[in-house]
């Protein structure tokens, strides 16, 4: 198993414009996380699901965010209509469910809002 | 609610050394898990040592050991006989049953040649 991947690694858009990005998780976890983490912070809970079911979301997450996980497996992050704010790290982890599971990062997705 | 606090932003440790980032946390659950991860300046994080609260043995992970102290809720990491490669962020995040994990701001870990 290769872990946790995700893409684009990086990625720039205007104002206004629409990102997804898109998670890989390590193939049998049923459960993965999203996380934003600013410069010089720790990553902050967005959302996450076990299998296709989205079970919790922040309150972090506002309308302009989405995300699905369709047939439990990948997952995407859609950001409508990106604000300056929206500048950050997305990071997606997975993990078995079950109390204390320890989660597994991916290397992130970088968005730069200009 | 969950909160964890990373009163040091930033530490420095000779290489050989053995460095100690200290980690507080507040929850009122009963049935928790403790963490530590490490950011290198890739970005990646890695899981360095995990902690079950109602284990009382600190785990140990070769060089990285913690020292777990339930009633003060602290749980601190000891690197020992730092490397070059030690060099990262140190976050040390607590999840509950739920397994929502709160991270700090993070302690930044420099390595001095």
């Amino acid at each position: 198993d290769t872990g946790v991947s995700q893409n684009p690694r990086h990625k720039i858009t205007k104002r206004g414009q629409n990102v997804t990005f898109r998670c890989d998780p390590i193939s049998e976890h049923n459960r993965l996380y999203w996380y934003r983490q600013t410069l010089g912070q720790g990553p902050e809970f967005l959302t996450y699901f076990q299998n296709e079911a989205q079970l919790e979301k922040s309150r972090l997450l506002s309308d302009r965010f989405s995300a699905e996980r369709p047939k439990g497996s990948f997952s995407t992050l859609e950001i409508q209509r990106t604000e300056q704010g929206d500048s950050a790290m997305y990071l997606c982890a997975s993990s078995f469910s079950g109390s204390g599971e320890t989660q597994y990062f991916g290397p992130g997705t970088r968005l730069l809002v200009l | 609610a969950q909160t964890v606090t990373q009163s040091q932003p930033e530490m420095s440790v000779q290489e050989a050394e053995t460095v100690t980032l200290s980690c507080t946390y507040d929850t009122s659950e009963s049935d928790y898990y403790l963490f530590w991860y490490k950011q290198p300046p890739s970005r990646q994080m890695i899981l360095v040592i995990r902690q079950e609260a109602y284990k009382q043995q600190n785990a140990t992970e070769n060089r990285f050991s913690v020292n777990f102290q339930k009633a003060a809720k602290s749980f601190s990491l000891k690197i020992s006989d730092s490397q070059l490669g030690d060099a990262a962020m140190y976050f040390c995040p607590a999840t509950n049953r739920d397994d929502k994990i709160i991270f700090g701001k993070g302690t930044r870990l420099h390595i001095l040649p």
